[in-house]
This record gives C-alpha cells, sequence and structure tokens, in this order.
C-alpha cells in the first residue's frame, strides 16, 4: 500500500523568507501523481501545485516550487518570499496513474505559521 | 464556474440520531469522493463513486454509515445512529475522469461538514 509521510507536524518562517516542507512516499508504482494541497483555516482543501512522476523538470507555480527526487521518493515544497496568506496546513499527497487506483492518499500534515 | 457544494456546513446532535450529510460536486466530474477529516488518523478515503456507482467503500467504517449517489449532482453520507467517536470534518471532493479534457488530476474539495455528536 502507498503511504505518504510529512515529518515536520509544525514549521514557522519569518515573513518573506523561503521555508521547505517535507514529504516522502512509498510506492511500487513507476508512474504516478504528487500533489500538495493547502488548508487554510477556512477548511477548503486547495490545491497549491502538482507533479507527474514521468516529468523530470520540477513544478513550479509563482513563489511555489517543488523538489522532486524520484529516486530517494521525496517531494518537498518550497515556498519563497512567504506571506501571512500562506498560514494553513499543508498537506502532500500522492495518487497513482494506473487506470482503476482512483485513491488520493494524504500524509498527516504540516501547519505552516508566518512570523509577521 | 461553481465548486463542490456540501451542506450543512455544521451540523451538531445527540448520539444515536440519524445524520445526512449532502454534496453537489462539479458540473461534468465522472468521480465524488467522501473523505473524514480527524486530528487522530488525518484524512480518510471513505467511499468514492465514478458515475454514480459506488466503487470502492472499504474505507467505511461501520454499518452505521453508508452512501448514495442518485445522480451525477448529488451525493449523500448518512450516519445512522451516530455516536460520539463520529466527530469529524467530512469532506466531500470531485474530479474529471481520466484523459478527459482538461483533467489535470485535481481533485476538487467542497468545504466540508463538520460533525459533532454529543
Amino acid at each position: 500500500a502507498q503511504t505518504v509521510t510529512q515529518s515536520q507536524p509544525e514549521m514557522s518562517v519569518q515573513e518573506a523568507e523561503t521555508v521547505t516542507l517535507s514529504c516522502t512516499y512509498d510506492t511500487s508504482e513507476s508512474d504516478y501523481y504528487l500533489f500538495w494541497y493547502k488548508q487554510p483555516p477556512s477548511r477548503q482543501m486547495i490545491l497549491v501545485i502538482r507533479q507527474e512522476a514521468y516529468k523530470q523538470q520540477n513544478a513550479t507555480e509563482n513563489r511555489f516550487s517543488v523538489n522532486f527526487q524520484k529516486a530517494a521518493k521525496s517531494f518537498s515544497l518550497k515556498i519563497s518570499d512567504s506571506q501571512l496568506g500562506d498560514a494553513a496546513m499543508y498537506f502532500c499527497a500522492y495518487r497513482a496513474a494506473n487506470f482503476g487506483n482512483e485513491k488520493l492518499t494524504f500524509g498527516t500534515g504540516t501547519r505552516l505559521t508566518i512570523i509577521p | 464556474d461553481a465548486g463542490v457544494i456540501q451542506s450543512p456546513r455544521h451540523e451538531v446532535t445527540e448520539m444515536g440520531q440519524e445524520v445526512t450529510l449532502r454534496c453537489k460536486p462539479i458540473s461534468g466530474h465522472d468521480y465524488l469522493f467522501w473523505y473524514r477529516q480527524t486530528m487522530m488518523r488525518g484524512l480518510e478515503l471513505l467511499i468514492y463513486f465514478n458515475n454514480n456507482v459506488p466503487i470502492d467503500d472499504s474505507g467505511m467504517p461501520e454499518d452505521r454509515f453508508s452512501a448514495k449517489m442518485p445522480n451525477a449532482s448529488f451525493s449523500t453520507l448518512k450516519i445512522q445512529p451516530s455516536e460520539p467517536r463520529d466527530s469529524a470534518v467530512y469532506f466531500c471532493a470531485s474530479r474529471r475522469d481520466r484523459g478527459t479534457s482538461g483533467d489535470t488530476g485535481e481533485l476538487f474539495f467542497g468545504e466540508g461538514s463538520r460533525l459533532t455528536v454529543l
């Protein structure tokens, strides 16, 4: 079974600084998708960024980028120029790419605090 | 476009009562998922549907839980009878079928229904 591990229950960063959230996963599949979701106090889960395993290039979305290391099964999220609005729970998630395997498996989350 | 719509947003009930949570997925999405979020267990998949048909309900904790999707625009998650340990936030999410135009693999979530069973 696939598992997703986030080893940092809490992180904090000074406003305008850069922070990296860690995620590792375990799978025997060769093709899959990885996601980072943000859950602000409003509770709704919002997609931050996604990565397809067959793509070697790391995904980037404005201030958010990932460091995808397929061999190490690592998928970290880097937030540059942190803003107060980035404060939230961040969840790493995995989904296999093969048809019939539709489950999105989440890590336990990292609570990010932004220090003004 | 409207997102995934869930109701109620908050529900407080007493042990033994029936609880029904509702979800309207995004129009055109073929998959619908019900997740439960607790501090102890994180986000757990309860059940998911494809084209209104339940595909995997292995995450449903007990027979007290049931889910239906009578049509493409509506799903319910029912707990009968409810117990205090059912207290959690229940999320509904939907997405397009794989390979369809616009499919990015992204799962779109509703705002969740916070259930408190006293």
